[in-house]
């Protein structure tokens, strides 16, 4: 299946701070993506669906401003949490589709303080 | 809407048995079904895959079971080893855009 990669791994930053993680289809094209937040022993909770070339869909609940979402090619989607405050502290996932199968990255730790 | 949920959130096994994870489905239009791994502090790893038009598929010492009548899937692992402790999600097709609900998760803890 797909290989994908996230960068980075884990990241600790101040509350208020904004953070980049990216999401990269390493052997396949992608025109869409997924991201996932998934909060300890919880599990996983779709929040977006990235798009090349056009805007993200959002899930009810997940504020647009706040988690931006960029798919600037057919093979990188990022996530940019905007402002970010302990309560985002969260294991972020994103995945590729192949077919209707979809195929996860190993996942950025975000620790907000 | 669609929920997905698990029977038994803890699952501990002897080291060599057999090990069935199940999963319990609501929506009867579902008709795409997958099981993922999760290790500790990674991603999701596809395990095994199984459409509504079957109701037995079979990898290696893997086996997945589906039962459209109750609503209900379940992952048989054989000789399970201290490799398969993680925690087990069931993922059902959702909407369009491939959208996957996920189940709550059934940790699997394999003794020696």
């Amino acid at each position: 299946g797909a290989v994908v990669s996230q960068h980075p791994s884990w990241v600790i930053c101040k509350s208020g701070t904004s953070v980049k993680i990216e999401c990269r289809s390493l052997d396949f094209q992608a025109t869409t993506m997924f991201w996932y937040r998934q909060f300890p022993k919880q599990s996983l909770m779709l929040m977006a669906t990235s798009n090349e070339g056009s805007k993200a869909t959002y899930e009810q609940g997940v504020e647009k401003d706040k988690f931006l979402i960029n798919h600037a090619s057919l093979t990188l989607s990022t996530l940019t949490v905007t402002s970010a405050h302990p309560e985002d502290s969260s294991f972020y996932i994103c995945s590729v589709p192949e077919g209707e199968t979809q195929y996860f990255g190993p996942g950025t730790r975000l620790l907000v303080l | 809407g669609e929920s997905v949920g698990l029977h038994l959130p803890t699952l501990s096994v002897q080291e060599g048995d057999n090990s069935i994870i199940n999963c319990a489905y609501s929506n009867s239009a579902s008709d795409y079904f997958i099981w993922y791994k999760q290790e500790s502090g990674k991603g999701p790893q596809f395990i095994i895959d199984i459409r509504s038009n079957m109701d037995k598929r079979q990898g290696q010492r893997v086996t997945v079971l589906l039962n459209k009548t109750v609503k209900h899937l379940s992952l048989q692992i054989a000789a399970t080893q201290p490799g398969d402790s993680a925690v087990y999600f069931c993922a059902v097709i959702s909407g369009g855009y491939n959208k996957l609900i996920f189940g709550a998760g059934t940790r699997l803890a394999v003794h020696p």
